[in-house]
């Protein structure tokens, strides 16, 4: 089985602090993503990684960055948490042969992060 | 551009009653449609799966038909579970020139709960 696993659970910082979540899957998958989670609006994407050391912008990439060095590791990084990055962070990760990506996307359980 | 309307919650349904959640998609060439289960507490899972018109996945009970002539994806059950309470997304895959690249385009969820 597919395991996407999640630094932490549960997360909680100060404004100005500069978070790093991570992500790691064991299945030697292509892409990874990070989305965020909130009440109302659905999974929205942040980023995503289709190789190491690429990256792409998803749709609310404002106040984040990521980091993909290896390729069963994928860092999102919050240069400067703001109360309004309170939420819950998936990642995802998906296998991307030559030609032709699944779609099937596999995540990990989500850290909560709380911005006081 | 492509996208997901599914319908909106809460749904609360007593156990044993008939489910339905409605899901409608918007989308160029043939998308794989997707519905996605989250249990509280943790990250989202894959329940079924289409990949082209008329297909029907199903899994643990639940089905899903892909219909193209009324862009549809709505997820049944016969007969719900309290253990069914969750929230649903639906999905499609998001095409990009030249083919996917694995991204997924999520409706809001729609949270189920079930009751003895």
């Amino acid at each position: 089985d597919v395991k996407v696993t999640q630094s932490s659970r549960y997360l909680v910082k100060r404004t100005g602090e500069k978070v790093f979540l991570e992500c790691v899957q064991d299945m030697d998958h292509e892409n990874m993503f990070w989305y965020r989670q909130d009440p109302g609006l659905g999974l929205r994407l942040i980023y995503f990684s289709y190789d190491v050391k690429m990256k792409e912008k998803g749709d609310i990439p404002e106040g984040y960055s990521v980091s993909r060095e290896k390729k069963e590791r994928f860092s999102l990084i919050l240069e400067s948490a703001s109360t309004n990055q309170t939420s819950m962070y998936l990642c995802a990760s998906s296998l991307c042969p030559p030609g032709s990506c699944t779609d099937t996307q596999y995540f990990g359980p989500g850290t909560r992060l709380t911005v006081l | 551009g492509n996208s997901v309307t599914q319908m909106e919650g809460p749904v609360t349904l007593s156990e044993e009653a008939f489910l339905t959640i409605n899901c409608t998609y918007t989308a160029t060439g043939y998308p794989s449609l997707f519905w996605y289960v989250q249990y509280p507490g943790e990250g989202l899972q894959l329940l079924l799966k289409a990949t082209k018109a008329d297909d029907k996945g199903s899994n643990k009970g639940f089905e899903a038909t892909y219909r193209k002539e009324t862009t549809s994806f709505h997820l049944e059950k016969g007969s719900v579970q309290v253990s069914d309470s969750a929230v649903y997304f639906c999905a499609l895959g998001a095409d990009f020139e030249g083919g996917s690249q694995g991204n997924l385009i999520f409706g809001k969820g729609t949270k189920l709960s079930v009751k003895p």
